[in-house]
Parts: structure tokens; C-alpha cells; sequence
């Protein structure tokens, strides 16, 4: 099973500044099959990239998505007060889906 | 659109079946996944049916316990559960699949608690 580790666990930033997330797998996946999601309190998640770098409908630019092999990153650019929330990278393979255990972005 | 039902409080060992009624999309042409969260922690895929009900994935902490299905019919996705845990407890979503036979989450429902407790 591959496992997906994500750092830092909290990440404290103030509205404006840049975000960086990070998700490392214990194997290398493939691209295609690598997602992050947003999830607010009292929500569902909500898909923000696929395939590693393709922004999902409705997702503004200042979010991107990058890596490959066994290291992806989440990067916000500047922070909206929408923004902050939890996020969790995602990968399927051999017929198994497993998330990291997530980043939670907070208002500094 | 997705609304899941069926939960509630169930003591350990006991059963529940979950639903979950699709709408605003091809039920039949997309695969469907559980996925669940401990309250406060994060996220774990349960299980994941193929668009035509051929295909079953299980989590190995559910294997043998849990049986997903689906009634195209109906446009309604079902997660049988049995022989349940407190470690069971969890908010479980339905989400639909990006493709027909396996790719990964893109739309959820809102969930439905289940609480395994005496």
C-alpha cells in the first residue's frame, strides 16, 4: 500500500502570503492519479487539482500543482480568507485509494 | 447531486446499510466510491464500485465486513455494513468517480454519521 505522508501538518500564514504544501509518496505514482482537496469545517471535501497539476472547474489561479514521482506540492500563491482550510493529496493505484493524513492552513 | 442515508447509532457487532441517492448526472456511467472521516481526522477510502456493478474494491480495514453495491435503476449506491466497530465510527461519504471504472473522487455528498457505540 502506498502511503502518503503530507508536511507541514499546520502551516500558519496571514491573507496574502504564499502557501506551500507538500505530499510525499512512499513509492512513485503516476501523475495522472494525484489529487488534492479542500475541506472546510462542516463540509465536504472538494476537488481543487487533478493529475497533479490540473486545476479543477471553478478553482481560481492563484492555486497550482506540481511534482512527479514520489513529490507533489500544493501552492496557494496568496492567500484568500477562503483559503484557509484543510487540504489532503490523494493518489489511486492497483486498485487502492489512500489520502494523506492532511494540512491545515490557519489564519496566523 | 448526492444524499446519503441510513446512519445512525448501532452497537458493536451490529449492522447498518448505507445509501446514498444521485442525482443531476449519469448514475449508470460512473464509478462510485465510500470514503470515510473520523470525527476530526481525516479521510480513509471504504470502498469503490465500478459504473456497472462488476467491479468491488475494499479498504483491508472493511474487507469481509462491508459489501458495496448499486442500483442503476434507482441511480442509488449502498454500503451493506456488518459486524461493525467503535473504529467503524465515522461520517461516510459517497462521492462520484472522474471515470467509469476507477480514477479518483470529484464530486461528494454531504455524509451520513454512523456511530458504533453500546
Amino acid at each position: 500500500e502506498i502511503v502518503l505522508t503530507q508536511s507541514p501538518g499546520t502551516l500558519s500564514l496571514s491573507p496574502g502570503e504564499r502557501a506551500t504544501l507538500s505530499c510525499r509518496a512512499s513509492q512513485s505514482i503516476s501523475s495522472s492519479y494525484l489529487t488534492w482537496y479542500q475541506q472546510k469545517p462542516g463540509q465536504a471535501p472538494r476537488l481543487v487539482i487533478f493529475g497533479a497539476s490540473s486545476r479543477a472547474p471553478g478553482i481560481p489561479d492563484r492555486f497550482s500543482g506540481s511534482g512527479s514521482g514520489t513529490d507533489f506540492t500544493l501552492t496557494i500563491s496568496r492567500l484568500e480568507p477562503e483559503d484557509f482550510a484543510m487540504y489532503y493529496c490523494h493518489q489511486y493505484g492497483r486498485s487502492l485509494w489512500t489520502f494523506g493524513q492532511g494540512t491545515k492552513v490557519e489564519i496566523k | 447531486h448526492r444524499v446519503e442515508s441510513g446512519g445512525g447509532v448501532v452497537q458493536p457487532g451490529g449492522s447498518l446499510r448505507l445509501s446514498c441517492a444521485a442525482s443531476g448526472f449519469p448514475f449508470s456511467n460512473y464509478g462510485i466510491h465510500w470514503v470515510r472521516q473520523t470525527p476530526g481526522k481525516g479521510l480513509e477510502w471504504v470502498s469503490f464500485i465500478r459504473y456497472d456493478g462488476a467491479y468491488k474494491f475494499y479498504a483491508d480495514s472493511v474487507q469481509g465486513r462491508f459489501t458495496i453495491s448499486r442500483d442503476n435503476s434507482k441511480n442509488t449506491l449502498y454500503l451493506q455494513m456488518s459486524g461493525l466497530r467503535a473504529e467503524d465510527t465515522a461520517v461516510y461519504y459517497c462521492a462520484r468517480d472522474f471515470s467509469s471504472s476507477g480514477s479518483y473522487p470529484d464530486f461528494w455528498g454531504q455524509g451520513t454519521l454512523v456511530t458504533v457505540s453500546s
